[in-house]
Parts: C-alpha cells; sequence; structure tokens
C-alpha cells in the first residue's frame, strides 16, 4: 500500500526557515517523481515543486512555481526514501498545508496518491 | 502563470448531472492531453479522479467522465449522490513542465 506521510510543519516567523519531510513507502521510491502541492485556509490547491524520479521521462528540474523561486529548494533521499522541501525567507503567504504527492510516470503529469499534509503558519 | 479558469461553484440535485468546465490556454490544456482532476472533502486530502482528460483511476465510479476541447477540459458527474458533495480541482501540465491547477468548483448537492 503506498503511503505518504509528511512531518516538519510548525508555527515560523517571517523570514525564517523550515524544513518539510515527506516518508514514502508501499513503491519504489526512486522510480517516481514526486511533488509538492499547497493549500492556504480555505484557498485552493497550487503546485509548489517537483523532482523528477529515475525513471522519469523528461520534464528535468527540479521545476518551482514562481511565487517560490529562488527561496524553496526541493530535494530527495532515495537510499531512505524521503523527500524534502526547504524554505527559507519565509512569508506570510506561504502560510498552507503541504502536501507531497507522487506521479505515477513521467513528469509532473498527474498525482496518483497524496499524504495528509503538514501545516505550515509564517506568523510573528 | 494565472490559474486555470472554473466556475467557483455549482449544484445539483441527487440523480441529476452536472458539468464543471476548466478554461485554460495553449501552453497548458491546450497543449497536453495531461489534465487531471481531483475531488477534495473538507479536511481531507484531494483524490485523483480523473487522469489524461479521461481516464478513471480504479474505484472511480463511472459516473464520473471527463473530456477536452481546444483549451477547455470538462468534468460531467452523472446522477448526482450527496456524497459527491466536495470541491473539485482540474490540474494540467504545462509546457514549461510546471503544474497549474484551477481555482476549484464547490459542489452543492441539493
Amino acid at each position: 500500500e503506498v503511503q505518504l506521510l509528511e512531518s516538519g510543519g510548525g508555527l515560523v516567523q517571517p523570514g525564517g526557515s523550515l524544513r518539510l519531510s515527506c516518508a514514502a513507502s508501499g513503491f519504489t521510491f526512486s522510480h517516481y517523481a514526486m511533488s509538492w502541492v499547497r493549500q492556504a485556509p480555505g484557498k485552493g490547491l497550487e503546485w509548489v515543486s517537483a523532482f523528477s524520479g529515475s525513471t522519469s521521462a523528461g520534464g528535468g528540474g527540479p521545476h518551482y512555481a514562481d511565487s517560490v523561486k529562488g527561496r524553496f529548494t526541493i530535494s530527495r533521499d532515495n537510499s531512505n526514501n524521503t523527500l524534502f522541501l526547504q524554505m527559507n525567507s519565509l512569508r506570510a503567504e506561504d502560510t498552507a498545508v503541504y502536501y507531497c504527492a507522487k506521479v505515477p510516470y513521467g513528469y509532473n503529469y498527474y498525482f496518483d496518491y497524496w499524504g495528509l499534509g503538514t501545516l505550515v503558519t509564517v506568523s510573528s | 502563470q494565472s490559474a486555470l479558469t472554473q466556475p467557483a461553484s455549482v449544484s445539483g440535485s441527487p440523480g441529476q448531472s452536472i458539468t464543471i468546465s476548466c478554461t485554460g490556454t495553449s501552453s497548458d490544456v491546450g497543449a497536453y492531453y495531461y489534465v487531471s482532476w481531483y475531488q477534495q472533502h473538507p479536511g481531507k486530502a484531494p483524490k485523483l479522479m480523473i487522469y489524461e482528460v479521461t481516464n478513471r483511476p480504479s474505484g472511480v465510479p463511472d459516473r464520473f467522465s471527463g473530456s477536452k476541447s481546444g483549451s477547455t477540459a470538462s468534468l460531467t458527474i452523472s446522477g448526482l449522490h450527496a456524497e459527491d458533495e466536495a470541491d473539485y480541482y482540474c490540474t494540467s501540465y504545462t509546457t514549461s513542465s510546471t503544474v497549474i491547477f484551477g481555482g476549484g468548483t464547490k459542489l452543492t448537492v441539493l
């Protein structure tokens, strides 16, 4: 059974940093592209970043949404089946539930499994 | 890049059919068949309902269907059930290898 479990969320002051983790199980993690998607309170879904897998065709990457480019860095540790999102220079508008999501093939085509999310609150 | 355009809300009675539109551009919806739809109930993670415009994952009822014409995709739910009440989001892969979401549509089953 595929499982994705995010962690690392919490309260941080504007300008601060936070590192999110997504522990994956139930599939060969290294093979698949992964993404982060966020949802601000009461708002819609917003794609944040993607990192290719070993079998991802095309796409290149990593890629970032314009809203986080230069501040967020996505990475992965295939030996420990974990996806990361390093978030620096955080702003109030980064407050959201952050989900990690698995791409079933290729790169960023769509997301077949999602985690439960972790809440990041940026406030003084 | 602006979000794909979806109606903010739609409604229907049990047994009726509804359609949610999702309008993009030639750089996303119009460029690929990588349009997908997600259902999200309050406080829950999104769930994949349609992928690659028309395909349903295993376990999704066949009353959910998708289509696309040019830069506009659509999700149709035939024979509404009370449990279909949720938010629905479309997404598309883009020519920049990124993903763009629609603003979301709140479906109310009357």
